[in-house]
């Protein structure tokens, strides 16, 4: 169990235009996701804590109105990059956390985001 | 601030060799500590974590809180094994449990 399905895998589109990454848990309920972006041969950078029902929590640096999150239900959240650049450019990706207790993350397979 | 630090970026070891991973860390309280791995194509996924004291296909890691070290470990490398590894760190213990990387080894074992 514990399967975390990100789509789109791959999406290439015009600078300007928005983009949104669905992140689902699919057999089991998420109250809380992850958003992380991982540039070329570097770790892991996260982005936002998405919960379930509430606003996200951004880490410093991260621009809210930029990188808009939305967790309506236990087993979807969503990234939308908006007006997105080239800069914006980079593989990002999703994990999911069961409610209760210390509970690990599991992971999505990533969506590599590429803005001409 | 937390930091995780993996000093190695990549490590090549001889299968049937020991191995091990090195993993500081930088954490002003009682942090969880977990191994994640990455196979060749396939997504993040968890191998193990300090408070389950696991082993897990063989490899094990044990917190040294005197060396802020979580060091993972094989004694004998198989080719399977070869893969990214990466160190993360999660703290404070309840309802937000963000996870701090380090930047991963990727470890390649010859045959």
């Amino acid at each position: 169990g514990a399967v975390v399905s990100q789509h789109p895998s791959w999406v290439i589109c015009k600078s300007g235009t928005s983009v949104k990454i669905e992140c689902r848990s699919l057999d089991f309920q998420a109250t809380t996701m992850f958003w992380y972006r991982q540039f070329p041969k570097q770790s892991l950078m996260l982005m936002a804590t998405s919960n379930e029902g509430s606003k996200a929590t951004y880490e410093q640096g991260v621009e809210k109105d930029k990188f808009l999150i939305n967790h309506a239900s236990l087993t979807l959240s969503t990234l939308t990059v908006t007006s997105a650049h080239p800069e914006d450019s980079s593989f990002y990706i999703c994990s999911a956390r069961r409610q209760g207790g210390s509970q690990p993350q599991h992971f999505g397979d990533g969506t590599r985001l590429s803005i001409l | 601030a937390q930091r995780v630090t993996q000093p190695e970026k990549l490590l090549s070891v001889f299968k049937g060799a020991p191995v091990e991973l090195k993993c500081n860390y930088s954490y002003s309280g009682s942090p969880e500590l977990f191994w994640y791995v990455q196979y060749s194509r396939q997504r993040l996924q968890l191998l193990l974590r300090h408070i389950s004291r696991e082993s897990i296909k063989g490899f094990t890691a044990d917190l040294n809180k005197g060396e802020t070290s979580f060091h993972l470990k094989k004694p004998f490398a198989q080719e399977e094994d070869s893969a990214m590894y990466y160190c993360a760190l999660s703290g404070p213990p309840v309802g937000n449990e963000k996870l701090t990387f380090g930047t991963g080894t990727r470890l390649t074992i010859i045959p």
